[in-house]
């Protein structure tokens, strides 16, 4: 069981946006900034997007981030087949003195 | 360019040690952090601990507290990740992450090292 909540799985189609939701609390989310990282199959993590919305170099604008309170978002538009990978949020946790990460979405580009 | 490479994939039997290194390249090893996560077959990531290169201060998750060791040599710029009491749980892909400190994000990751624990 993670200690930040993320959907299982989301989908769409080529062109369209989507979301991933990531859910904490006041000890990690609400207090720390959170983190986004893409794992392509068979790959190491990628950081996607850090200090809740920021894109390091070379990340195409395509991808988003925000948070409002205990929770964050992940949003993709012009959704593209190569998007097709698992995407993990993160943050410091202050009651556990580490990082948590949430379980996971497996993103499906139909 | 900034590189962090992992030793190579290890087979160990339960209840041995495992020692998994991470040599850093390009940049100023003891300015930033170094994170130790893993990830078990179809899992997904979970955070072992970090170490701060510079003075070698160290924190761990507590499910690892007792049975994880993370050290660095600042003069070959490697880090350490030592895990003990092997079961067949800890069979994982165990991959090293840099940070600008203990909070921050992970910018670099290394390649990842398969430790496998056979039941």
């Amino acid at each position: 069981q993670s200690v930040l909540t993320q959907p299982p799985s989301a989908s769409g189609t080529p062109g369209q946006r989507v979301t991933i939701s990531c859910s904490g609390s006041s000890s990690n989310i609400g207090s720390n900034t959170v983190h986004w990282y893409q794992q392509l199959p068979g790959t190491a993590p990628k950081l996607l997007i850090y200090s809740n919305n920021q894109r390091p170099s070379g990340v195409p604008d395509r991808f988003s981030g925000s948070k409002s309170g205990t929770s964050a978002s992940l949003a993709i538009s012009g959704l593209q087949s190569e998007d097709e990978a698992d995407y993990y949020c993160a943050a410091w946790d202050d009651s556990l003195n580490g990082v948590v990460f949430g379980g996971g979405t497996k993103l499906t580009v139909l | 360019q900034v590189q962090l490479v992992q030793s190579g994939t290890e087979v160990k039997k339960p209840g041995a040690s495992v020692k998994v290194s991470c040599k850093a390249s390009g940049y100023t090893f003891t300015s930033y952090y170094m994170h130790w996560v893993r990830q078990a077959p179809g899992q997904g990531l979970e955070w072992m601990g970090v170490i701060n290169p510079s003075g070698g201060s160290t924190g761990y998750a507590q499910k690892f507290q007792g049975r994880v060791t993370m050290t660095r040599d600042t003069s070959t710029t490697t880090v350490y990740m030592e895990l003990s009491s092997l079961r067949s749980e800890d069979t994982a892909v165990y991959y090293c992450a840099r940070s600008w400190d203990s909070g921050s994000a992970a910018d670099y990751w290394g390649q990842g090292t398969l430790v496998t624990v056979p039941s």
